[in-house]
């Protein structure tokens, strides 16, 4: 089965500074990426995915990020973050019709 | 509009009881899954199901049972076996096949007291 690292798990930064969230699998098929945010107090929501093509993927809210298949990684990147961003934020991988998640970065961006 | 419905939201049950929570979809999606999400832990997959009257262990499948009788439906029953049954649970549903994504539940957290 996969497996998902996400490093770092509490990230405190200021406003308009650069955010950039690791993310690691393991597998050895083909696979579909993810990344999920979990805002305070609400549902999970999908910020972006990749499946094929442009290894680099945009998102909602300025979010991106690129896959990097010689390194397993699909990194997480905001050039300037808003202190709405605080959240959670997850990447997932889905290998073998299975979702497995990272878990997990605890973001808090301070106004 | 269509999604996935989970009931109820919150859930207060005694322990050692069993306790059933519910998933509905009405996407027609064939594939079904449950996690169980825990702060710093992550999601992590408990069950999951391809086609109607078929379903895999997940990670973490200890203490918990599932059925899927119709396509809609997966409901995932906690066990009195289940060593620490207070969390948050959530529902995800999938089309069939390779790129499509997954659609969430809101979830139903589950504290037994």
């Amino acid at each position: 089965a996969q497996s998902v690292s996400q490093h770092n798990h509490h990230v405190i930064l200021s406003e308009a500074a650069s955010l950039e969230l690791g993310c690691n699998y393991s597998y050895g098929g083909t696979v579909n990426l993810f990344w999920y945010v979990q805002y305070p107090g609400q549902h999970l929501q999908l910020l972006l995915k990749y499946f094929s093509g442009d290894p680099l993927v945009k998102g909602i809210k300025g979010f991106e990020a690129e896959f990097i298949k010689s390194k397993f990684s699909f990194n997480l990147r905001k050039p300037s973050v808003q202190w709405s961003d605080t959240a959670e934020y997850f990447c997932a991988v889905n290998g073998n019709n299975r979702l497995a998640f990272g878990k997990g970065n605890q973001v808090v961006v301070i106004p | 509009d269509g999604g996935i419905t989970q009931s109820p939201k919150y859930l207060f049950r005694k322990e050692g009881q069993n306790v059933t929570l519910s998933c509905e979809q009405n996407l027609n999606h064939d594939a079904m899954y449950w996690y169980r999400q825990d702060p710093g832990q992550g999601l992590r997959l408990i069950y999951y199901s391809q086609i109607v009257n078929d379903f895999q262990k997940g990670d973490i499948a200890e203490g918990y049972s599932v059925s899927r009788e119709k396509k809609e439906s997966f409901p995932l029953t906690v066990t009195s076996a289940q060593k620490n049954p207070t969390a948050f649970y959530l529902c995800a549903s999938r089309e069939k096949g390779a790129n499509y994504g997954y659609t969430f539940g809101s979830g139903t957290r589950l504290t037994v007291v």
